[in-house]
């Protein structure tokens, strides 16, 4: 079982549609939870990180940790044609820099 | 600010070739990482260095890649000799350290191996 896991899609929804993104995590020691966007032949970005569990809320994104569960999601908002690209979750354990990341999720938002 | 810096940004090679990749990091970010990423996955940590001291380098095989980080600032990362199955992208990064540590991300170098 690999540590992180995350659906590769593709995910295809109309603009302004609300998206779901998910992974799956078998280690409890995840502590720190990222989502990063990734556009065609580019580097990942950071958009959104949550320490623990709860809710955090930026603009358009929310992301979500469940650690009861090993979830985390990452909604996206009135979705934009702009939001096309690879979702990937990532997540490290307190007290270490090495982040796990899952396999990333492509998602096209239709015009 | 300027990003962190890769170079070449694409390359091809055939196999049993060696290749060298560059990268120059955020300005006074002291942590580096070299990832691999092949098609269709996610980033895989290769190497993790702290100034010019190697943290973590687990996943790195060592019997054809190399890298190092000379005066704690710029790094190459080598492979030789090169399989086919090394064709990816390979991502730099860089942070600045604290708690969430955010990495920052290069703009990576696609390899295919003939």
């Amino acid at each position: 079982q690999k540590e992180v896991e995350q659906d590769p899609g593709p995910l295809s929804v109309p603009e302004g549609a609300i998206v779901s993104l998910n992974c799956t995590y078998s280690n409890s020691a995840f502590q720190y939870f990222m989502w990063y966007r990734q556009y065609s032949r580019k580097g990942p970005e950071l958009l959104m990180y949550t320490y623990s569990s709860g809710n955090k809320e930026d603009g358009r994104f929310t992301a979500q940790v469940d650690k009861s569960s090993k979830y985390i999601s990452l909604f996206i908002r009135d979705s934009q044609p702009s939001d096309s690209a690879t979702y990937l979750c990532a997540m490290s354990g307190s007290g270490t820099y090495k982040y796990i990341f899952g396999t990333g999720t492509r998602l096209k938002v239709l015009a | 600010e300027a990003g962190v810096a890769q170079s070449p940004r694409y390359k091809i090679i055939e196999k049993r070739q060696s290749v060298a990749f560059w990268c120059n990091p955020i300005s006074g970010h002291a942590t580096l990482y070299w990832y691999q990423q092949i098609l269709g996955q996610g980033p895989k940590l290769l190497i993790q260095f702290q100034n010019n001291g190697v943290v973590d380098d687990s996943q790195l095989p060592k019997d054809r890649f190399s890298a190092e980080r000379l005066k704690g600032v710029d790094s190459t990362l080598k492979i030789q000799p090169a399989k086919l199955e090394d064709s990816a992208v390979y991502l730099c990064a860089s942070s600045l350290g604290g708690a969430i540590n955010e990495q920052f991300f290069g703009p990576g170098t696609r390899l295919t191996v003939l």
